[in-house]
């Protein structure tokens, strides 16, 4: 059974940079066959998809071209996790945060982390 | 980027009666190699993260009552409920995964008349 458990703060003041870890248990970040991601949910943005880490011989990331610029989604195999790094944040970054095991479909999440960027 | 859109935003059905739940891709996402829909269907219940119900458009995901059924092809699908439940209370929304960056539908809320 896979479970993702996130972990990180729930406030940050803007311009900072917000940061949040997931570890995975019952599977490998460094698996073959599937990608990790951080997806956020907001009353004005809806679901987003914010990006990926996957391996396949080597290390890949994607991003959203929304927050390339500020994005950076690293994995930790030595501890078999993954992180979001977001720069610069605005309050229009405050969301709940979710990470996520994707095989074809989202099907296993963290419990999300609700982030407030606020002074 | 594709652009999915859900329809109706909200509705309201009885115990028992049937709900359906439109989503329209703004290009396929029919992969005409395998011939596979790329395209999920999530319920999302207050508090909690979205669940799969539907994968490849129309396969259920595991423990996923029967009631529940997607359908559909190219740019047009449907999730239905056949008897809707009370534990159904939720927001359903659908994804693609044809190609980057995934997109999400706008949610569907539905709720009991």
């Amino acid at each position: 059974q896979v479970q993702l458990q996130q972990s990180g703060p729930g406030l940050v003041k803007p311009s900072q940079t917000l940061s949040l870890t997931c570890a995975i248990s019952g599977d490998s970040v460094s698996s073959n066959s599937v990608a990790w991601i951080w997806i956020r949910q907001s009353p004005s943005r809806g679901l987003e998809w914010l990006g990926r880490t996957y391996y396949r011989s080597k290390w890949y990331s994607d991003y959203a071209v929304s927050v390339k610029s500020r994005i950076t989604i690293n994995p930790d195999t030595s501890k078999n996790q993954f992180s979001l790094q977001l720069n610069s944040v605005t309050p229009e970054d405050t969301a709940v945060y979710y990470c996520a095991r994707e095989m074809g479909a989202f099907d296993y999440w963290g419990q999300g982390t609700l982030v407030t960027v606020s002074s | 980027d594709i652009v999915m859109t859900q329809s109706p935003d909200s509705l309201a059905v009885s115990l028992g009666e049937r709900a359906t739940i439109n989503c329209k891709s703004s290009q396929s996402v029919l992969y005409n190699s395998n011939n596979k829909n790329y395209l999920t269907w999530y319920q999302q219940k207050p508090g909690q993260p979205p669940k799969v119900l539907i994968y490849w458009a129309s396969t259920r995901a595991s423990g996923v009552p029967d009631r529940f059924s997607g359908s559909g092809s190219g740019t047009d699908f449907t999730l239905t409920i056949s008897s809707l439940q009370a534990e159904d209370v939720a927001v359903y929304y659908c994804q693609q995964y044809y190609n980057i960056p995934r997109t999400f539908g706008q949610g569907t809320k539905v709720e009991i008349k």
